[in-house]
């Protein structure tokens, strides 16, 4: 079975400038997420989808972070205008409940904004 | 709100060394307790989780068991390796927040030949 995959692993931007990323998560899996992981720290959830619909997005800076999940399979996370501290690796996951609900994540896509 | 802690590392060892990584929580009501692992470059991974109060999550080697009276999922294995070496995360998801995962900080764990 396939993992979740993301793109690109490595960007370098500078700030203002603006970035996205892509996930396609477990084939079948229901739930997506969208964690931000600091260099030091453990991950913080920015937004969770339900199919195509958000159970969750109150971490997310909603005035530079935007998401979407239009067919309830892939996913986008946009960061515009990026900010010196959006430097991070951008996780995706996803779970079922066939699975158990346990979450999965994907390797990540690591941000750094200059 | 929840939250999680765990010890600060690094934790340096020699192969073969007892390993504990300590964790507590603090959340409402009784959540599900997990450690994820991240080897260097790699995505996490679910290494093992407890779903109520005196379960005991296993798995290579590695053992937790949800103390509900100390609010502690503490890491341990008997015999560590090289290949060991990783991030280990605690995480806590309360069953009512649609299993949304907390995370501790991470503790990072060099084992030498």
């Amino acid at each position: 079975e396939a993992g979740v995959a993301q793109s690109p692993r490595y960007k370098i931007i500078e700030k203002r400038q603006s970035v996205a990323f892509w996930c396609n998560p477990i084939s079948g899996h229901a739930t997506l997420y969208w964690y931000q992981q600091i260099l030091g720290q453990g991950p913080k959830l920015l937004i969770q989808f339900q199919n195509n619909g958000v159970v969750d997005d109150s971490q997310l800076p909603k005035d530079r972070f935007s998401a979407e999940r239009l067919k309830g399979v892939d996913s986008t996370l946009k960061i515009q205008p990026a900010k010196l501290e959006d430097s991070a690796v951008y996780l995706c996951a996803s779970s079922s409940p066939r699975g158990g609900n346990t979450i999965y994540f994907g390797e990540g896509s690591w941000l750094t904004v200059v | 709100g929840d939250s999680v802690t765990q010890m600060e590392g690094p934790v340096t060892l020699s192969e073969e060394a007892f390993l504990t990584i300590n964790c507590t929580y603090t959340a409402t009501g009784y959540p599900s307790l997990f450690w994820y692992v991240q080897y260097p470059g790699e995505g996490l991974q679910l290494l093992l989780k407890a779903t109520k109060a005196d379960d005991k999550g296993s798995n290579k080697g590695f053992e937790a068991t949800y103390r509900k009276e100390t609010t502690s999922f503490h890491l341990e294995k008997g015999s560590v390796q090289v290949s060991d070496s990783a991030v280990y995360f605690c995480a806590l998801a309360p069953l009512a927040a649609g299993n949304k995962l907390t995370f501790g900080g991470g503790t990072r764990v060099l084992v030498k030949p």
